[in-house]
Order: C-alpha cells, then structure tokens, then sequence
C-alpha cells in the first residue's frame, strides 16, 4: 500500500533551518509527483510547491521562494524539504503529499489532486 | 493568486441531515476543484477531485458539483464520522490554494 512516512517533531530557533523527510513506499517513487503543504495552527492549508523525482524538477510558491528547497534522493525513495531562516510564523504542521497523477502525462500532472499524504511533522520555531 | 472563498465557514447538524459546503474561485479554474476532509490531528484526504469525481474508497454520500466558478460539496446523509473540516483546493495552477475550511459540527 501507499506510505508516506516522515520524521517527528523539531524545535527550532529563529534564524535556523529544518529539513524534513518525507520516505515513500508501495508504489515507483519516480512516477508520481511530491507536493509540500503547510498548515499553522488553527489554520488552513498552504501548497509551498512539488519535485518531479524522476528529473528533479520543481517548483514553488512564490511567497516562500529562497526560503525553500524540495530535494530528492531516489535511491532511498525520499523527498526532502529545506526551509531556512527561519521565523515564528513558520511554526506550522509541515506535510507531504503524492499527487495523484503520473508525471510522464505531461500537463494533467501538474493539475492532479493529493491522493496520499505523509503524517506530518511539527515544526516549532522559538527562542 | 486564485482565492477559494468557502461557506459558510462552520455549520452544525445532525446523523442523517444533508448538508452542502459552497466554494467560489476568484476565477475560472475550469474543473480543477479538489475538496479534502481533515479530523483532528490528522493529514486531509482527498474525498472528490476534478469538482464530481468521486475518490476510490469513499462513500457515494459524498458528491461534488460545479457551475461556472462556484463548486458544491454535498454529503447526501451525514454520519458521526463526517464531523471534521472539510477545504477545497484549486489544482489549476500554482500556487494551489485552499479555502478557509468549513468545519462540521454535531448539533
């Protein structure tokens, strides 16, 4: 079955950086479109941006880009998203998510829903 | 950016009622219309895509239409396990944003 495993909670000071796993299983990793969606507590859902991992292509919002880095590494089947400097605001459950359609249908990947996602990892950041 | 407004933003009701969820894109956003429902302390899951297009393994309660840029979310006989918040998403482009959230309680 579909897995979407990531690591626990982290504890970070302003300033600082995390980078958060995101391991897939069950499926071919490099077929399917990871996506970062963050949501601060009591809110709603923020897309942050994906990584192709077949070719490492990616893209991000806008709003976080230079603060944010989605890697990949294949042969371990795990995404990764970086954020740095980083503020009180972004205190926030981070997740991640499979897009549902396989990447290699150019265009209707790029518009698919988020069929699976991971768990979630709180990310807290104070001083 | 593509805002997703959605109402009403908290409703209450019964096991057995029918209730409707609206969502109003700022744009045309063809059909790319997702909607997702999320308990607490959990991740979403994908209940409809493509704005009537029902998710594998949910129930059939569960329905989605859309006209013009207004998408509706209907759960035709709600049960105690459909009290969560439910968002919609827009998947036409980036950024793919959300609504606010609908959250569902039991009256």
């Amino acid at each position: 079955q579909v897995q979407l495993v990531q690591s626990g909670a982290e504890v970070k000071k302003p300033g600082a950086s995390v980078k958060v796993p995101c391991k897939a299983s069950g499926y071919t990793f490099t077929t399917y479109a990871i996506h970062w969606v963050r949501q601060a507590p009591g809110q709603s859902l923020e897309w942050m941006g994906w990584i192709n991992p077949g070719t490492g292509d990616t893209k991000y919002s806008q709003k976080l880009q230079g603060r944010v880095t989605i890697t990949r590494d294949t042969s371990a089947r795990t995404a990764y998203m970086e954020m740095t400097s980083l503020r009180s605001e972004d205190t926030a459950v981070y997740y991640c998510a499979r897009g549902s359609t396989p990447v290699l249908w150019f265009g209707e990947f790029l518009t698919a829903p988020l069929d699976y996602w991971g768990q979630g990892t709180l990310v807290t950041v104070s001083s | 950016d593509i805002q997703m407004t959605q109402s009403p933003s908290s409703l209450s009701a019964s096991v057995g009622d029918r209730v409707t969820i609206t969502c109003r894109a700022s744009q045309s956003i063809s059909n790319y219309l997702n909607w997702y429902q999320q308990k607490s302390g959990k991740a979403p899951k994908l209940l409809i895509y493509s704005a009537s297009s029902l998710q594998s393994g949910v129930p059939s309660r569960f329905s989605g239409s859309a006209s013009g840029t207004d998408f509706t979310l209907t759960i035709s006989s709600l049960q105690p396990e459909d009290f969560a918040i439910y968002y919609c998403q827009q998947s036409y482009n980036t950024p793919y944003t959300f609504g606010q959230g609908t959250k569902l309680e039991i009256k």
